[in-house]
């Protein structure tokens, strides 16, 4: 149970294109997502939170227009990077917390998140 | 908002020894997880822990949410317990990560 799917896992495309990352939460409806990005030997640095209906909230230094969030569902959340530069390249990473704290997946905490297996970004 | 610090940053280990990592927070603890992230880079749940102890296996966590930190137990280490650790906590109902401590367990 909690299980939280990426697409793609990796992507190689030409600087000036856009690419879309989905993240599926698979067995477990999620009202809230979060998408992270990771360099090399670092840690996880949240780059948006995204709510199901409603407009994602950006951290500081995040360009909203460069990466587009949408939750159209209470199990997509897509991911665009537009107009890609070999500056966006990076690990991808997004999660999803539970909606109820019970259900078939047997979540337990309402509050605990779960991951994708990330997407690699390579823009040349 | 809530600082996380992860000791020891790295950690080199002979496969069936023990180990303690360590996790201190700046603020009071809500939501802790601790998360291992493999090779290929997929976070694992380890635990849920805002308070008190558990264990699964081979691995054991204890949060002493009054003193503000979490450790992670890992014995009789093996070589597919190498990679990344983390510990978060969730601030303002974000999670905020460690730098993590980077294991290798060699056979």
């Amino acid at each position: 149970g909690a299980v939280v799917s990426q697409h793609p896992s990796w992507v190689i495309c030409k600087s000036g294109t856009s690419v879309k990352i989905e993240c599926r939460s698979l067995d477990f409806q999620a009202t809230t997502m979060f998408w992270y990005r990771q360099f090399p030997k670092q840690s996880l640095m949240l780059m948006a939170t995204s709510n199901e209906g409603s407009k994602a909230t950006y951290e500081q230094g995040v360009e909203k227009d460069k990466f587009l969030i949408n939750h159209a569902s209470l199990t997509l959340s897509t991911l665009t990077v537009t107009s890609a530069h070999p500056e966006d390249s990076s690990f991808y990473i997004c999660s999803a917390r539970a909606f109820s704290p019970l259900g078939a997946s047997g979540i337990r905490n309402y509050n605990e998140q779960f991951f994708g297996p990330g997407t690699r970004l390579t823009v040349l | 908002g809530i600082q996380v610090e992860q000791s020891p940053p790295d950690l080199i280990l002979q496969e069936g020894a023990n180990s303690t990592l360590r996790c201190n927070f700046s603020d009071s603890v809500n939501n802790l997880q601790w998360f291992h992230q493999n090779p290929w880079g997929q976070l694992i749940n380890l635990f849920y822990i805002p308070s008190g102890t558990k264990q699964n296996g081979r691995l054991s966590a204890t949060t002493v949410a009054t003193e503000r930190y979490s450790l992670l137990y890992i014995s009789s280490s093996q070589t597919t317990d190498s990679g990344v650790y983390f510990c978060a906590d969730t601030g303002f109902q974000k999670l905020v990560f460690g730098t993590g401590t980077r294991l290798l367990v060699s056979p």
